[in-house]
């Protein structure tokens, strides 16, 4: 199962587009890159997901490599309600043993 | 709203004690997963159910057991509590066996053990 690497945390202004990159070197062909955003005493929530190239919701961007070894969670214009904890999460969805861990995730703090 | 639901909310008990947190999936839900969250640490899974049949197992204690019901509720059992299994406990269910579905969590369980 391929491990991340993720900053511990974060710092940004509001009104800010943020970046996170979170590093997996040994990214398996059939892994997904999947992030989560989780506010203090919740439960994470999923933002985002993908496999190659750029994708683009209503909340977010993720960029993806050609080689797949990182991948960069983009927070366009960012608010004080966006300081929360993102996680970075990387498999192929196979039910096997090897579970897609969580980890500490990145701390990110938006300042007014 | 996440459509999963999670009681008790809040559980404070003593050391040696056992007790069960409860969880229900979102409708149409067949995989249900528990994970655990001590104070400033990242989420450990611990178990995965789909359809009622445990599938995987994560960082989960012995003292720890959990099953899924016909219903597709799932209960997480905890007993001979140790001060060290005072954390939050959620629970997720994805419409999927695949744990790179979408997973959607419920708000927790807040377990303190004095």
């Amino acid at each position: 199962l391929a491990k991340t690497t993720q900053p511990i945390s974060m710092d940004s202004y509001e009104g800010q587009e943020v970046n996170i990159t979170c590093s997996h070197n040994n990214i398996a062909t059939n892994d997904y890159i999947t992030w989560y955003q989780q506010f203090p005493s919740q439960g994470p929530r999923f933002i985002i997901q993908g496999y190659k190239t750029k994708v683009t919701n209503e909340v977010a961007s993720l960029f993806i490599p050609a080689d797949r070894k990182s991948s960069t969670l983009s927070l366009p214009r960012v608010s004080l309600s966006d300081t929360a904890v993102y996680y970075c999460l990387v498999g192929d969805g196979d039910f096997g043993n090897e579970k897609l861990t969580f980890g500490t995730g990145t701390r990110l703090t938006i300042i007014p | 709203d996440s459509g999963v639901t999670q009681t008790p909310k809040h559980l404070i008990t003593a050391t040696g004690q056992r007790v069960t947190l409860r969880c229900s999936p979102r409708s149409g839900d067949l995989s249900v997963y528990w994970y655990q969250q001590s104070l400033d640490q990242g989420l450990q899974f611990l178990i995965q159910y789909y359809n009622g049949e445990e599938r995987a197992k994560g960082n989960i204690l012995e003292r720890f057991s959990a099953q899924q019901f016909p219903d597709l509720h799932s209960e997480l059992n905890l007993s001979s509590l140790e001060l060290g299994d005072s954390a939050l406990y959620f629970c997720a269910s994805s419409e999927s066996i695949a744990d790179d579905y979408e997973q959607y969590f419920g708000p927790g369980t807040r377990l303190t053990v004095t």
